[in-house]
């Protein structure tokens, strides 16, 4: 099946600095999306990238589809940022979703 | 987004009883259905993908005796951990998706069993 690698594992910022937050797959694949997952364990939907590129406010994401590797920036990084980052992706077969082992970020006042 | 329910949020039972956990999708009808657990500081893990009036398909290593889907509707799917054990104790997610598009994750039910 489709390995998932993230990296780094961990990441420490002081509060206003940037950041970005890699994820490599082994296969092509159909779906990438990217979560945040808040400390009460509730999975929030960042993006839905399957390729190309996307922004939301302060946070951005890319899918070099070909080169099978996503990053996800978070600019001016705030404390409400920290948390576990966690990308996946499926491939054609039903659409589930593996997980990478996530990047969990602190962020420090 | 869509949104995704889950109930309960937090369950404690004892050793050898049935608990049945619910994932609604609110505002989409949900083709399919996934099952995820995770445990302390781990990632999520998928257990079972369900497709409305379908049985589920479960992923290797995960009894389906024990671990009962049913996904009547496109609204509502359940998963009933039956004769639960200490080593079930985890964080259950469901996830609801339209057709294998984007998929979005309810809050989560915790389970421990004593």
């Amino acid at each position: 099946g489709i390995q998932v690698e993230q990296s780094p594992p961990d990441l420490i910022l002081q509060e206003g600095a940037n950041s970005t937050l890699r994820c490599n797959f082994s296969d092509s694949v159909n779906n990438l999306q990217w979560f945040h997952q808040n400390p009460w364990g509730q999975l929030i939907n960042l993006f839905y990238i399957p390729s190309g590129t996307k922004q939301n406010g302060r946070l951005s994401a890319t899918t070099v589809a070909t080169e099978r590797y996503s990053l996800l920036y978070i600019s001016s990084s705030q404390t409400t940022d920290s948390g576990v980052y966690f990308c996946a992706v499926a491939d054609n077969q039903g659409g589930k979703l593996i997980f990478g082992q996530g990047t969990e970020l602190s962020v420090k006042p | 987004g869509a949104v995704v329910s889950q109930h309960p949020s937090r369950v404690i039972c004892k050793s050898g009883t049935s608990v049945k956990i619910e994932c609604r999708s609110l505002d989409f009808q949900a083709t399919t259905m996934f099952w995820y657990r995770q445990f302390p500081k781990q990632s999520l893990m998928l257990m079972a993908t369900s497709n409305e009036g379908s049985k589920a398909t479960y992923e290797q290593g995960v009894e389906k005796d024990k671990f009962l889907i049913n996904h009547a509707s496109l609204t509502l799917s359940t998963l009933t951990v039956t004769s639960a054990h200490p080593e079930d104790s985890s964080f259950y997610i469901c996830s609801a998706s339209y057709f294998g598009g984007e998929q979005f994750f309810g809050p989560g039910t915790r389970l421990t069993v004593l």
